[in-house]
């Protein structure tokens, strides 16, 4: 079964600091995205990105995809305290019917 | 903004009790989607639901779980006879298309005793 895996588990960073982070996945995806959790409450969706594309911006959010390398990553530039919060990322390969999601990294931005 | 409600916030129940968690999605969604997140876990999927039928599931769906919908707005998912392991976050997400943005609900916080 697929999987996406995120790395690292947990990034600490100062505030104005750009966080990035990965997440590898197993098997052929239409699309993945990028989800966010404030601890303990739902998930908020941040991006999608197509498996035709490589690249996605949106505001302070860059995602890259290498489905050559089952890889993606999410920059978030600048980043404020406010970006605390855990990061997924999720792929679907089953035409929308089943999402499986990674283990997320926490992401702690200092103040 | 439409946004997806679940109730109840926080359910109690006890071990071997059926218990009924429910959703109302965004109303032009016509997909539907029920997950877990064990504490400090992933969020874990349970079971897809379009076009008033199960599309898809997991491992973990199974047939102590049951998903329905039984009016045009609500989506219910029935744990029959709960275990101490189904103690989790259930979320439950809608969207318009497969395979494309859903939006979560705040979750259901599930603890069995």
């Amino acid at each position: 079964s697929q999987q996406g895996e995120e790395d690292p588990q947990a990034l600490s960073i100062q505030e104005g600091e750009n966080a990035t982070m990965n997440c590898s996945y197993k098997t052929s995806i239409n699309n993945l995205q990028w989800y966010r959790q404030n601890s303990g409450r739902g998930l908020v969706h941040l991006i999608l990105i197509r498996s035709n594309e490589r690249e996605k911006h949106s505001g302070r959010l860059r995602v890259t995809l290498d489905t050559s390398k089952k890889s993606s990553s999410l920059l978030i530039t600048a980043s404020r305290a406010a970006d605390t919060a855990s990061y997924f990322c999720a792929t679907d390969a089953s035409g929308g019917f089943k999402t499986i999601f990674g283990a997320g990294t926490r992401l702690f931005v200092k103040a | 903004e439409p946004e997806v409600t679940q109730t109840p916030s926080h359910q109690v129940t006890q071990m071997g009790q059926e218990v009924i968690l429910r959703c109302v999605p965004i109303s032009n969604h016509l997909y539907f989607y029920w997950y877990r997140q064990i504490l400090g876990q992933k969020v874990e999927f349970l079971v897809s639901f379009y076009n008033n039928e199960i599309s898809e599931k997991s491992e973990i769906f199974d047939d102590q779980f049951s998903v329905e919908r039984p009016d045009g707005s609500n989506f219910t998912l029935k744990i029959r006879s709960t275990k101490l392991e189904d103690s989790a976050m259930y979320f439950c997400a809608s969207g318009r298309q497969g395979g494309e943005t859903q939006y979560f609900g705040p979750g259901t916080r599930l603890l069995v005793l």
